[in-house]
């Protein structure tokens, strides 16, 4: 059985400039989770989507952030525009179902870093 | 609101027994989970505790005490691959997962 894939791995960008996130789940995986995560510490969710639907996303800076989720399967996070701030490791996972959330998969994530 | 605690950082030698501890605070309680992160991996879940007491998977158990607000992970016959980041996550009511900062385990030969 396939993992999360995520694409790209590493992503090096200039302030100001937009970038975008791709992430595949595992098959049959009906709930997608994209989480930030800073050295050191430990990963924070920016949202949670259950099949097509965005059903947490209070920790999405949306004024920069945008994800979606078309047809429920793969997704993409992007941000428009890139802040110096925005350098992290951004993780994708998902699980089964809402139920099997302390049970999560996660894929290799893409360090981005922000010139 | 939700915290955990944990240790940022524990040595042990190979071979040896370590144990890595974390203490939460919670509105509720949903279970408690421990993650494996090698450096550059991803998170790889480990185990899952609902209930008071020791799940035991292989080298790796887990122990949980609701009354304490207290939990841990224990790592046996250690091996140098175990040198990795443990994380122990909490779920909230919404279904999210609330993770500790890490304990970074090094492990000497």
């Amino acid at each position: 059985e396939a993992g999360v894939v995520q694409s790209p791995r590493y992503k090096i960008i200039e302030k100001k400039q937009p970038v975008a996130f791709w992430c595949n789940p595992i098959s049959g995986h009906n709930t997608l989770y994209w989480y930030l995560q800073n050295l050191g510490q430990g990963p924070e969710l920016l949202i949670r989507y259950e099949n097509e639907e965005a059903v947490d996303d209070s920790q999405l800076p949306k004024d920069r952030f945008s994800a979606e989720r078309l047809k429920g399967v793969d997704s993409t996070l992007k941000i428009q525009p890139a802040e110096l701030g925005d350098s992290a490791v951004y993780l994708c996972a998902s699980s089964s179902d809402k139920e099997l959330y302390n049970e999560q998969f996660f894929g290799p994530g893409t360090r981005l870093t922000v010139l | 609101g939700q915290s955990l605690e944990q240790p940022s950082e524990v040595t042990a030698v190979e071979g040896a027994i370590v144990q890595i501890n974390c203490t939460y605070q919670t509105s509720g309680f949903y279970g408690l989970s421990w993650y494996q992160q090698h450096d550059g991996g991803a998170p790889t879940f480990l185990s899952y505790n609902a209930l008071d007491g020791l799940e035991e998977t292989g080298r790796f158990s887990s122990f949980l005490s609701r009354s304490d607000s207290y939990g841990y992970l224990l790592l046996q016959e250690l091996q140098m691959k175990d040198s990795a980041s443990y994380f122990c996550a909490v779920p909230d009511s919404n279904y999210q997962l609330i993770w500790g900062a890490g304990t970074k385990l090094i492990i000497k030969p």
